[in-house]
């Protein structure tokens, strides 16, 4: 079966280090997404990509990037993390098509930065 | 501004009671409506949608949700809950011009035994 899949799962960082969330998708999906969830404030996008070497910013991007080298995988690095940056990190991908269609979740991966 | 609000952030029932979670929308084109669940310590799942026709969507696990275009909004239903259902559910709305959705903040339903 197709999956979506998320690495580290839980993961604890010092402020400053650089980290880095890996997402490998088999559903090969074009559109690939990062979201983070935080109490109060539902998901919120970090960075999406509509295919190979497309990146684009979401609405929280600051302190993060993404690279899309091929289809199944979008991994997103924290620079130099920042307590901030505590929050749960979910990678989704969805089909191209006529619009937005259903997104398929990996599980999540906690991030605590101390 | 385009945005989604679920006005109750908790909601507690009685397992067998019905149950309701509100979706207010305001969305600049015509929206693609989603309801997705999400249990504890997991990725969310796709409850129902809409994109256009009926406007009464009948998704997974009994549940409902009717698309009011006049009220801007996209409420969920399901009859008689099960103990099961306790998790988090999102509404988000999207568009045909694009591949992004935008979340509400999510309503956490307990369900009493």
């Amino acid at each position: 079966d197709a999956e979506i899949t998320q690495s580290p799962r839980h993961k604890i960082t010092e402020t400053g280090r650089q980290v880095t969330l890996a997402c490998h998708q088999t559903w090969n999906h074009n559109n690939m997404f990062w979201y983070r969830q935080d109490l109060g404030h539902g998901l919120r996008l970090i960075h999406y990509s509509y295919g190979v070497h497309d990146t684009n910013k979401g609405e929280v991007s600051d302190g993060y990037s993404v690279s899309r080298s091929n289809t199944e995988d979008l991994p997103l690095t924290l620079e130099s993390a920042a307590s901030s940056q505590t929050s749960v990190y979910f990678c989704a991908s969805s089909e191209s098509g006529q619009g937005a269609g259903e997104l398929f979740f990996g599980e999540g991966s906690r991030l605590t930065v101390l | 501004a385009q945005s989604v609000t679920q006005p109750d952030i908790h909601i507690t029932v009685s397992e067998g009671a019905s149950l309701e979670l509100r979706c207010n929308y305001s969305y600049g084109a015509t929206p693609y409506l989603f309801w997705y669940v999400q249990s504890p310590g997991q990725g969310l799942q796709l409850l129902l949608k809409y994109f256009s026709g009926d406007t009464l969507v009948q998704g997974i696990k009994g549940f409902e949700a009717e698309f009011k275009r006049s009220q801007s909004s996209f409420n969920l239903r399901k009859p008689s809950v099960h103990w099961s259902d306790a998790a988090e559910y999102f509404c988000a709305v999207g568009g045909s011009g694009t591949y992004k959705y935008i979340f509400g903040t999510g309503t956490r339903l307990k369900v009493l035994a």
